[in-house]
């Protein structure tokens, strides 16, 4: 396991069309983290999960956005109904409890035209 | 809210010299510090944290202060490499929260 993977890394889709992302964090972190990154500014938190509870949502997730973790390992992104001001690059990241040293993942560029 | 943000949005220096990075936070129940590094199409990397109950702290090649009476975090990176270039991100988190606010951005660029 070398680090935390997202897949896909880059996604174009259409305004209106739903798209869903995944990360894989390091297998050994319990927490599981997404961040949304636009151009020239700092991620911006959006949700975390202790093993596969979702213990913090933040105000940037609309209803058009929802996050699992069925199983505590993998995670996945989901977000309705695609906009256009959704573009951005997705980061997940992840760590032990109690850890603020994340360890982030590359990324999906999403575009929505 | 409350967030952490940066003097410069840019910071150019010459191979071989040392960098300083400056970041003002503006919570002051942040107790928690920490920068990263973020290359061109990849996640943020962590390079150095600190904790409110220290003012300074050294890794390899680099060093974070922490001024809490102004609220100032600064990174000094220690002769400079090409490598060094990046997007750099200070963030802060307070107590138990999970969550970390981050800044704007500085871009240092190495120059030969």
């Amino acid at each position: 396991d070398t680090g935390v993977s997202q897949d896909p890394r880059h996604k174009i889709t259409k305004r209106g069309q739903n798209v869903t992302f995944r990360c894989d964090p390091i297998s050994e972190h319990n927490r599981l983290y997404w961040y949304r990154q636009t151009l020239g500014q700092g991620p911006e938190f959006l949700t975390y999960f202790q093993n596969e509870a979702q213990l913090e949502k933040s105000r940037l997730l609309s209803d058009r956005f929802s996050a699992e973790r069925p199983k505590g390992s993998f995670s996945t992104l989901e977000i309705q109904r695609t906009e256009q001001g959704d573009s951005a690059m997705y980061l997940c990241a992840s760590s032990f409890s109690d850890n603020y040293g994340y360890t982030f993942g590359s990324g999906t560029r999403l575009t929505v035209v | 809210g409350e967030s952490v943000g940066l003097h410069l949005p840019t910071l150019s220096v010459q191979e071989g010299d040392n960098s300083i990075i400056n970041c003002a936070y503006s919570n002051s129940a942040s107790d928690y510090f920490i920068w990263y590094k973020q290359e061109s199409g990849k996640g943020p990397q962590f390079i150095i944290d600190i904790r409110s109950n220290m003012d300074k702290r050294q890794g390899q090649r680099v060093t974070v202060l922490l001024n809490k009476t102004v609220k100032h975090l600064s990174l000094q990176i220690a002769a400079t490499q090409p490598g060094d270039s990046a997007v750099y991100f200070c963030a802060d988190a307070t107590g138990t929260a999970s969550k970390l606010t981050f800044g704007t951005g500085t871009r240092l660029q190495v120059t030969l």
